[in-house]
């Protein structure tokens, strides 16, 4: 079944530690998104790549890096994890950024700050 | 500052009955609106959506109306089964982009 795989599931990392979490899709799409879910909050949008066009979103903090290598791959690096940005991290894919094209979401990424 | 909220953190429901989930925005340029749903330990995935030149769209069971003047939305589920149990997510989006805003989600129970 052609999919959005987020590796790993769980993540623990130490406060200032860098850490990067990983996205594949199978789906072939052009456009991958990364969001943020603090608990019982709203998902947020953090950037979009539209292929190998960063889209970053005017608040996110710059701590908050990403990669794509290829169509298939996208990684979303933090460089120095505080306390608040343990959360969920979800990624999710679309065919175009139009909104008519159906985001495809992976089961998410639960990162932990100690 | 939330565009997008669900007053409701959670609600239940028996089976048989309606769910009626709520979704209010305060972006006036929001012109798509979209509801998902999460099961535990999954990624949300799309249910249904409107488009606001319309006031309601329906797929089987599921029925989504809008009210642009209130700014209102709200999701219609009947008659609601143990397997509708879930986070339910509205969503909107401005100038058909696929930026989505997201609301704080609603949890769904549904008794048997």
């Amino acid at each position: 079944d052609a999919m959005v795989i987020q590796n790993p599931r769980y993540q623990v990392t130490q406060f200032g530690k860098p850490v990067t979490l990983s996205c594949s899709q199978t789906l072939n799409h052009n456009v991958m998104y990364w969001y943020q879910q603090k608990s019982s909050q709203a998902p947020k949008l953090l950037f979009h790549y539209y292929d190998k066009d960063f889209n970053n979103e005017a608040d996110t903090p710059d701590n908050f890096q990403s990669r794509r290598p290829n169509t298939s791959f996208c990684f979303l690096d933090i460089r120095s994890p505080g306390l608040g940005d343990a959360a969920m991290y979800l990624c999710a894919t679309s065919f175009s950024p139009a909104i008519t094209d159906t985001q495809y979401f992976g089961p998410g990424t639960r990162l932990t700050v100690l | 500052d939330q565009q997008v909220k669900q007053n409701s953190p959670s609600l239940s429901v028996q089976e048989g009955r309606i769910s009626i989930l709520n979704c209010d925005y305060t972006n006036s340029m929001f012109d798509y609106f979209l509801w998902y749903k999460k099961y535990p330990a999954e990624g949300p995935t799309f249910l249904i959506s409107i488009s606001s030149i319309k006031d309601k769209n329906e797929d089987g069971r599921f029925t989504v109306f809008l009210n642009k003047s209130a700014k209102h939305l709200s999701l219609h589920i009947v008659p609601s089964q143990p397997g509708d149990s879930a986070v339910y997510f509205c969503a909107a989006s401005a100038n058909a982009g696929n930026m989505l805003t997201f609301g704080g989600g609603t949890r769904l129970m549904v008794k048997p």
